[in-house]
């Protein structure tokens, strides 16, 4: 079964500064799809950035970005230059075609 | 962009009634949406995976019977929670498939509260 673990229940960083949020999935599926999603404390889902597996080329987005290792099965998610407005509850999800699963999230704080 | 819209955000009902939430894609098509609950401090939990114009698809241990999915257009999926109990007050997420390679959006969300 497809699983997604997420290792960090928490993280913290100083404002400015960057942070990387650990992911692992496990699945014998060749095509699929990876999500991070940050949820504020309003709980409205938002998606961050997602990664096509066939894709080797890793995901950027302005200050977010992935190291997408998928021999080794592993979607990490680095925000660069932290905000305040970065603190949130953060999902890594597995989607292939009929499936979706989340991974337990990662309560990332930032410190002023 | 794509945008999902839910309704109610947040609802109190007696137990033993049932309540209807309702969750619909603005501006694109959604073939499958897909249905959450969420405790606190907890991740997302799929509860049903609904097809336009078929029988929605439970999760193992999601009583069918107690949560039933309509998905009776492409743009409009409904749950209904019947004979709501206390143990039902939860966090219900929807959200919605729009095409190939999108990422899901999600609605705002549902509390709902039973006493």
């Amino acid at each position: 079964a497809q699983t997604v673990t997420q290792s960090q229940p928490e993280m913290s960083v100083q404002e400015a500064e960057t942070v990387t949020l650990s992911c692992t999935y496990d699945t014998s599926e060749s095509d699929y799809y990876l999500f991070w999603y940050k949820q504020p404390p309003s709980r409205q889902m938002i998606l961050v950035i997602r990664q096509e597996a066939y894709k080797q080329q890793n995901a950027t987005e302005n200050r977010f970005s992935v190291n997408f290792q998928k021999a080794a099965k592993s979607f990490s998610l680095k925000i660069s230059d932290s905000q305040l407005g970065d603190a949130a509850m953060y999902f890594c999800a597995y989607r292939s075609l009929h499936l979706m699963r989340f991974g337990a999230g990662t309560r990332l704080t930032v410190k002023p | 962009g794509a945008v999902v819209s839910q309704h109610p955000s947040w609802v109190i009902c007696k137990s033993g009634t049932s309540v209807k939430i309702e969750c619909r894609s603005l501006d694109f098509q959604a073939t499958t949406m897909f249905w959450y609950r969420q405790f606190p401090k907890q991740s997302l939990m799929l509860m049903a995976t609904s097809n336009e114009g078929s029988k929605a698809t439970y999760e193992q241990g999601v009583e069918k019977d107690k949560f039933l999915i309509n998905h009776a257009s492409l743009t409009l999926s409904t749950l209904t929670v019947t004979s709501a109990h206390p143990e039902d007050s939860s966090f219900y997420i929807c959200s919605a498939q729009g095409g190939r390679g999108n990422g899901y959006t999600f609605g705002s969300g549902t509390r709902l509260t039973v006493v």
